[in-house]
């Protein structure tokens, strides 16, 4: 098993390009996030989806779209790209019972000019 | 104010050391993960801790949660280089599946 897979590892950007970060497992997962990781703020959840066919909001939503594509893949598009989404983001899966241990993907690294 | 507060913040040590590090938090929570992130990769669950007063032992590291669980801590014994990386604590809030983490601390053992 690949587990959590993240595409691309890195990215550039200018400022108001987009783009889309995906993510797929293979551990048959019903729960999906998206965190950013910035230095001396610790990870962030950005949305996350409880189930196929659901989305919602975490902390810092602004500025990012999601679509949970089917039960493997959730994927986020940052529709016009800002220097302060400049980041390392994080894609983790989990199954539906408390305490559940997330399971994190290797990490994209973008970088917004 | 953070939910939860992590110490210290950074934390470089020798190898051979003892070290521990703290997850503190004015609320009770009904488990309390602890995660280590090595540099370029994403964090891997270490323990679950679930009972107030519980300790779990990994190997070299020992893992306390507090009787009132609102705190937990975690100590490595004899810290080897392999043991660098960042510590995150993190807390289930109304058993929603969202995980909120700590900052961490970021540990460095030095050969």
């Amino acid at each position: 098993n690949a587990g959590v897979t993240q595409t691309p590892k890195f990215q550039v950007l200018k400022t108001g390009q987009s783009m889309t970060l995906q993510c797929a497992q293979d551990m048959n997962h019903n729960s999906m996030y998206w965190y950013r990781q910035d230095p001396g703020m610790g990870l962030r959840l950005i949305y996350y989806s409880a189930s196929e066919g659901t989305t919602d909001k975490g902390e810092v939503p602004n500025g990012y779209n999601v679509s949970r594509l089917n039960k493997r893949e959730f994927s986020l598009r940052l529709e016009s790209a800002a220097p302060s989404q400049t980041s390392v983001y994080f894609c983790a899966s989990s199954g539906l019972a408390v305490q559940e241990t997330q399971y994190f993907g290797p990490g994209t690294r973008l970088l917004v000019l | 104010t953070q939910l939860l507060e992590q110490s210290p913040q950074f934390l470089s040590i020798q190898e051979g050391e003892n070290l521990t590090v703290y997850c503190n938090s004015s609320s009770v929570f009904s488990s309390l993960q602890w995660y280590r992130q090595e540099p370029g990769e994403g964090p891997v669950l270490l323990v679950t801790v679930v009972t107030g007063g519980e300790v779990k032992k990994l190997k070299r590291l020992t893992f306390q949660f507090g009787d009132a669980r609102k705190d937990s801590s975690l100590h490595i014994t004899a810290a080897q280089p392999g043991d660098t990386g960042l510590y995150l604590c993190a807390v289930e809030l109304r058993s929603n599946y969202k995980l909120t983490f700590g900052k961490g601390t970021l540990l460095t053992v030095n050969p």
